[in-house]
């Protein structure tokens, strides 16, 4: 089974502090790389997503970082916020087949 | 519209009832997906249509059983659950092909009660 493997499960940080979530994986044929954010009650939403030709993409507070030759890659959460406690997931891609997912952090934001 | 709808948004069934889930877009997507996700949990791919078609099962018990009757709606039908299927259920829709389809867009899924 190609996993994605994240990290941490659960992840508490003070309002304005930096959240940090990161992801490995295994399979080189994976070509696009998404991050999801889902609020409780609610379906995952793309937040941000990467290709791995590309070692950064930001979009206002939102980094990912990635490193194709430690086939890794993260989300930073800059000025973290209350209304950004959510679960967030990691999943990688590979053309003709599904979006495997990470098992999913839930990160929690206090103010 | 860049929505999926999901209908209901809360079932509650037994065991021997019968009973279908629906999804509804309309941003001219033509691959559709049904998830199942348990609670702290990543949601699990259970079956994907493209043009309307089965394309992907993953092994999901015959007691699920989907149905796509046209480019905008997913069904998937209910029959002799079993309490663990208790779950949110989400309907995902992406492009088939092109840099669209690995970008899905998910409903708020149906949250299904098996007693």
């Amino acid at each position: 089974q190609q996993q994605v493997k994240q990290s941490p499960q659960s992840l508490i940080v003070q309002k304005g502090g930096i959240s940090i979530i990161n992801c490995a994986y295994e399979n080189t044929a994976f070509d696009y790389f998404p991050w999801y954010q889902q609020f409780p009650g609610k379906g995952p939403a793309l937040l941000i997503a990467i290709r791995p030709d590309v070692s950064e993409k930001k979009e206002g507070r939102f980094t990912i970082s990635f490193n194709k030759s430690a086939k890794q890659f993260s989300l930073h959460i800059m000025d973290s916020q209350p209304g950004d406690s959510a679960t967030y997931f990691c999943a990688a891609y590979q053309a003709g087949t599904a979006l495997i997912f990470g098992k999913g952090t839930t990160l929690s934001v206090s103010s | 519209d860049t929505e999926v709808t999901q209908t209901p948004k809360h079932l509650v069934m037994g065991m021997t009832n019968k009973k279908s889930l629906k999804c509804e877009q309309h941003m001219g997507h033509r691959a559709m997906y049904w998830y199942k996700q348990k609670a702290k949990k990543p949601p699990e791919l259970m079956f994907v249509y493209s043009y309307e078609k089965l394309s992907i099962n993953e092994s999901v018990p015959s007691r699920f059983s989907p149905e796509c009757p046209n480019s905008s709606l997913l069904n998937l039908h209910l029959h002799a659950l079993q309490p663990e299927d208790s779950a949110l259920y989400l309907c995902a829709s992406s492009q088939v092909s092109g840099v669209g389809a690995n970008v899905l867009t998910f409903g708020a899924g149906s949250r299904l009660t098996v007693l």
